[in-house]
């Protein structure tokens, strides 16, 4: 389907794992950014990539590593998960720099 | 360094009002733009109306106007003749030489019937 996806939608993991959240867009945007929300913080940027192979962080970087190999796709992956890294992620994407970012349908990870 | 603030957390309004939600920014780029995002309780992301720092005129989309006051580095939302299903999260963003793009905290709006 035409869109932006994110996967898995919702997830479990345990504290110290590794876990990877994933974001594919069939537009071929040049832009793709992740925010996590969490109640009274709004969204907040984690990482952003203007391009493939060019990847910046944002507001909240630590604790997460991207990666963006393919224009389509553009992975998170938290290499040791903490309960404090329990939120909604959603992953956008836009064409340019002065239009709008089109948002995927979010992923609720919980870290037990 | 850019920065978006909400000051409203949460707005009640009467259904067929006008409401203003609240958006200021601070940025020291000569050429930005500004965003507005809804979020229904099914969560997903609504884009619903945009600004660049260089428009003359504000913005408008159907019941949505950006009321731009440059100067006042505020980008105010207004939702004209208010209904049940404007009920929802609203956020304000902006973009501004970085490519990257940075939200307010949002505020939560509840239309009374």
């Amino acid at each position: 389907d035409a869109g932006i996806t994110q996967s898995p939608r919702y997830k479990i993991t345990e504290t110290g794992r590794q876990v990877t959240l994933m974001c594919h867009q069939t537009w071929s945007h040049s832009y793709m950014f992740w925010y996590r929300q969490d109640l009274g913080h709004g969204l907040r940027l984690i990482y952003y990539s203007a391009a493939a192979d060019i990847t910046d962080k944002g507001e909240v970087p630590d604790g997460y590593v991207v990666s963006r190999s393919k224009t389509e796709n553009f992975p998170l992956t938290l290499e040791s998960a903490t309960r404090s890294q329990t939120s909604v992620y959603f992953c956008a994407s836009s064409v340019l720099m002065n239009t709008e970012a089109f948002f995927g349908q979010g992923t609720r990870l919980t870290v037990v | 360094a850019q920065k978006i603030t909400q000051t409203q957390p949460g707005m009640f309004v009467q259904e067929k009002e006008a409401v203003t939600l609240d958006c200021t920014y601070d940025t020291s780029d000569p050429s930005y733009g500004l965003f507005w995002y809804k979020q229904p309780s099914s969560g997903e992301m609504i884009f619903l109306i945009y600004q660049g720092s260089y428009d003359q005129q504000n913005a408008t989309e159907g019941r949505y106007s950006l009321n731009f006051q440059k100067a006042r580095k505020s980008a105010n939302l207004v939702i004209s003749a208010s209904q049940l299903g404007d009920s929802a999260m609203y956020f304000c963003a902006m973009r501004g030489s970085s490519d990257k793009i940075i939200f307010g905290k949002g505020t939560r709006l509840h239309i009374l019937p």
